[in-house]
């Protein structure tokens, strides 16, 4: 059964840094990969989706990795701003449609 | 143009009750997906249609829980004689053809069983 993990939980930064959200997955058949934002009591955007025989994908100051052979991925925001903070989701789809992990909470501090 | 949109945002039942969450895809998608949002944690794949039909039902949690795609459009959740454990916001999402695009979301309902 496909286990998704997101480290760390939560994480605080003050404005301006460069921040990188990790995420594992334990069952490398994977179709895709994608990243979602979730604003407090609101739905999901789609920030990024990586197909399984992509290592990368970039939009705007996001960048996301994917190493299928190790089961990790991790999404990359450079230049944060306080307008970033929310919660961020890691899904991987294989076998079931989207697999969530828990998610990492940012908060950019002004 | 238009995103995924949910009906009711909110619903609030008794225990023992029947209740129906709608959801409209994004127009020309085919594939359809209900998930399951608890407090702190990621949404829970609850069934996937492909079409009018359930390619993948595998996250019902039982059988009070039942969902509908008549016209390939439009989707019904069902779920009969609610329990207090199925408090929670339920999301639906669409993409273009299969489970290798990339699905979008609709705002979810959020329900509370009292």
């Amino acid at each position: 059964k496909q286990e998704v993990t997101q480290i760390p939980a939560a994480l605080s930064v003050p404005e301006g840094e460069n921040l990188v959200l990790n995420c594992s997955f334990t069952d490398s058949a994977i179709y895709n990969l994608q990243w979602f934002r979730q604003d407090p009591g609101k739905g999901l955007t789609s920030l990024l989706l990586i197909q399984s025989s992509q290592r990368e994908q970039t939009s705007g100051r996001l960048n996301a990795s994917l190493d299928k052979s190790s089961g990790r991925s991790t999404l990359y925001i450079a230049a944060s701003q306080p307008g970033d903070s929310a919660t961020y989701l890691c899904a991987v789809t294989g076998n079931t449609p989207l697999v969530f992990g828990k998610g990492t909470r940012l908060s950019v501090i002004a | 143009g238009a995103g995924v949109s949910q009906t009711p945002s909110n619903k609030v039942t008794e225990k023992g009750k029947y209740v129906e969450l709608r959801c409209d895809p994004i127009s020309g998608h085919t594939a359809l997906y209900w998930y399951r949002q608890s407090l702190g944690q990621g949404p829970e794949f609850l069934i996937y249609f492909q079409g009018t039909g359930a390619a993948d039902d595998s996250g019902l949690p039982n059988d009070r829980f039942f969902a509908v795609r008549p016209e390939g459009s439009v989707s019904t959740l069902k779920i009969q004689r609610t329990e207090r454990g199925d408090s929670a916001v339920y999301l639906c999402a669409s993409s273009s053809s299969g489970r290798a695009d990339t699905q979008y979301f609709g705002p979810g309902t959020r329900l509370t069983v009292l």
